[in-house]
């Protein structure tokens, strides 16, 4: 069994803060991770696929960073918006295209 | 194109019958997943497909759940007989996987409820 793990499981943010949290995966064997984004009463929408190690990739205000030696990605949001409240799920990808889910963060915007 | 579709959105059913999900992956894709959506345990992989063979089984929790894939257009979900224990959302996603990069697009889901 894959351990993906997202920490921390929820957070509360100020409207106009910024915020990070992380995904912690295996070191060996990795392939890719992705970042979802999930709205309340929707599907998840893909954000960033993440594949060498040092990457960085941006949308809008998201951020992300991918550390493969040590098993770590951090997701960025800069000056958070109502609208970023949602659960944010990390996926490792490994041999054969099997990907495995972490828990989420649950992010909350307070305005 | 309009994304993967699954049906039916939700579904009520007794104890011991049979459900069967549905699920038409976004065309030209090539990988499908099933994922089942609880509380206690998030997203969990079920099954997935690649060019319609099964190639990972190994999260389907018990003999009473089987999944087929009988062409690049359709896949189904079973659960024969269902068990209360067996209420949540169960969400199909497909993708292409020419490349390293490719993300998972993901139906609405469908939601069981067991009773």
């Amino acid at each position: 069994i894959l351990n993906v793990e997202q920490s921390p499981q929820s957070l509360h943010v100020q409207e106009g803060d910024s915020t990070n949290f992380t995904c912690s995966f295996p070191s060996s064997n990795f392939y890719a991770l992705h970042w979802y984004r999930w709205e309340t009463a929707k599907s998840p929408e893909a954000l960033f696929v993440m594949t060498l190690n040092g990457d960085e990739k941006k949308k809008g205000r998201i951020s992300a960073t991918l550390n493969t030696k040590e098993g770590y990605s951090y997701l960025y949001i800069k000056g958070s918006q109502p609208e970023d409240s949602a659960t944010y799920l990390c996926a490792f990808r490994s041999a054969g295209n099997k990907l495995t889910f972490g828990g989420g963060t649950r992010v909350l915007v307070k305005p | 194109d309009a994304g993967v579709i699954q049906s039916p959105r939700h579904e009520v059913t007794e104890m011991g019958q049979e459900v069967t999900l549905r699920c038409k992956p976004i065309s030209g894709h090539d990988y499908l997943f099933w994922y089942r959506q609880t509380m206690m345990r998030g997203l969990e992989l079920l099954i997935y497909f690649n060019n319609n063979v099964p190639i990972d089984d190994s999260g389907m929790p018990e003999d009473r759940f089987s999944a087929k894939m009988p062409n690049a257009s359709f896949s189904t979900l079973k659960i024969q007989p269902s068990e209360p224990r067996d209420s949540a959302v169960y969400f199909c996603a497909s993708s292409y996987q020419a490349s390293y990069n490719s993300p998972l697009h993901f139906g609405n889901g469908t939601r069981l409820t067991v009773t």
